[in-house]
């Protein structure tokens, strides 16, 4: 059973930090991965998606890598802004079997930005 | 265009009571998912819909919840006798492809607090 782990937890930066959010899955026969941002009371959005073939992807201040045989995935914030707060989940699908669609996510971290 | 819409944003249910929670997708996406975000248990997958028939509902927790999905477009999920362990916030998702694993575009939820 595919396991995702987030950590840390929480985390409070001052802005205008550069920070890293960590994310490990236990089962690598992963078809793709991809980073959420939940802000309180409302749904997610999604910020990245990496294939299994690739190793990283960037949006403007984001970057996520991907290490596959490791079960490593890390999303890089650069430049921080109190805009940025908010729970970051990750989740991963498994190999495509046809009905494998399902994502299984991380417990999240809670980012916190302050001025 | 519009994106994922979710009713009732909020309902609060008696135990024992039936409740019907209701997900339009983007319209066009042929792949509808459920979620259940618990506090403690993180965001767990429930049931997914190709068009309308459902491949995977290996999430389903119990024989109460049940779900459907009309002319490819809008899903009803269903609880019937409700607990206090089915409080939760329930997503749902949608996603454009046949094959069930591009991106998923998230609801705003709808939180269900069973009294």
């Amino acid at each position: 059973k595919q396991e995702v782990t987030q950590i840390p937890a929480a985390l409070s930066v001052p802005e205008g930090e550069n920070l890293v959010l960590n994310c490990s899955f236990t089962d690598s026969a992963i078809y793709n991965l991809q980073w959420f941002r939940q802000d309180p009371g409302k749904g997610l959005t999604s910020l990245l998606l990496i294939q299994s073939s690739q190793r990283e992807q960037t949006s403007g201040r984001l970057n996520a890598s991907l290490d596959k045989s490791s079960g490593r995935s890390t999303l890089y914030i650069a430049a921080s802004q109190p805009g940025d707060s908010a729970t970051y989940l990750c989740a991963v699908r498994r190999v495509n079997t046809g009905t494998a669609s399902k994502l299984t996510f991380g417990t999240g971290t809670r980012l916190q930005v302050t001025l | 265009g519009a994106g994922v819409s979710q009713s009732p944003s909020n309902k609060v249910t008696e135990k024992g009571k039936d409740v019907e929670l209701r997900c339009d997708p983007i319209s066009g996406h042929t792949a509808l998912y459920w979620y259940r975000q618990s506090l403690g248990q993180g965001l767990e997958f429930l049931i997914y819909f190709q068009g309308n028939s459902a491949p995977d509902k290996s999430g389903l927790p119990s024989d109460r919840f049940s779900a459907e999905r009309t002319g490819g477009s809008v899903s009803t999920l269903t609880i019937q006798r409700t607990q206090q362990e089915d409080s939760a916030v329930y997503l749902c998702a949608s996603s454009h492809g046949t094959s069930g694993v591009d991106t998923q575009y998230f609801g705003p939820g709808t939180r269900l607090t069973v009294l």
